[in-house]
């Protein structure tokens, strides 16, 4: 069972735009839920995260909104950058495993 | 250069041979991760060590895998006659407790198996 969902395979936006990749789960008991970033060739780094007990959290052009009612999280960066160009993961935890999404591929054009 | 460190990056196996990956996390990380990552997939859990114990093995593991985490310090994952479907990044991760709790891991830059 997939406990975590990006439905966007991919993404396509323009530089200077707002740039949204969204993502579902089905665990209520997740205390944590992040965002990762992937370049060809290299690991995942992390991005951002926020907590189960907040809905918002801002770090730069990134922000995390996390709506529990809906299972439900999004990222979105502002202004959106090429160098922003990369596979998004959002991921889950309740303290042990982590449960990554499919992924979405960001794709930012000058 | 103190990330987290896999060798080898890249094998190419026969199918039945046997195959290891080691990975070098963090040091004084005490939680370590193996992931499996397929091309349009997310990374999927494999298995994590606290320290040398194994807490959790995911059910996707058969019988085939083996990791261990002998001293604490550095980790290997086997894979015992591979299998075509075992081909895929196997991505490696350590994290202090504190990260492993929210989630906060630090990636390696993954071992790419090819089996033929």
């Amino acid at each position: 069972d997939q406990q975590v969902k990006q439905n966007s395979p991919s993404l396509s936006v323009q530089e200077g735009r707002i740039s949204i990749l969204n993502c579902d789960y089905t665990n209520s008991m997740f205390d944590y839920f992040l965002w990762y970033k992937k370049y060809p060739a290299e690991g995942p780094t992390f991005l951002i995260s926020i907590s189960s007990i907040k809905d918002k959290n801002e770090d730069g052009r990134f922000t995390v909104f996390l709506n529990k009612s809906a299972k439900h999280l999004s990222l979105h960066i502002v202004p959106s950058q090429p160098g922003d160009s990369a596979v998004y993961f959002c991921a889950a935890t309740g303290g042990g495993k982590l449960i990554f999404g499919q992924g979405t591929e960001l794709s930012v054009k000058p | 250069d103190t990330g987290v460190s896999q060798d080898p990056r890249h094998k190419i196996t026969k199918r039945g041979q046997n195959v290891t990956f080691r990975c070098d996390p963090i040091s004084e990380h005490n939680r370590l991760y193996w992931y499996r990552q397929t091309l349009g997939q997310g990374p999927e859990f494999l298995t994590y060590f606290q320290n040398e114990a194994q807490l959790e093995k995911s059910r996707l593991l058969s019988d085939r895998f083996s990791a261990e985490r002998p001293k604490g310090s550095f980790s290997t994952l086997e894979i015992q006659r591979t299998e075509q479907g075992d081909s895929a990044m196997y991505l490696c991760a350590s994290s202090p407790s504190s990260g492993g709790l929210t989630g906060e891991l630090f990636f390696g830059e993954g071992s790419r198996l090819t089996v033929l």
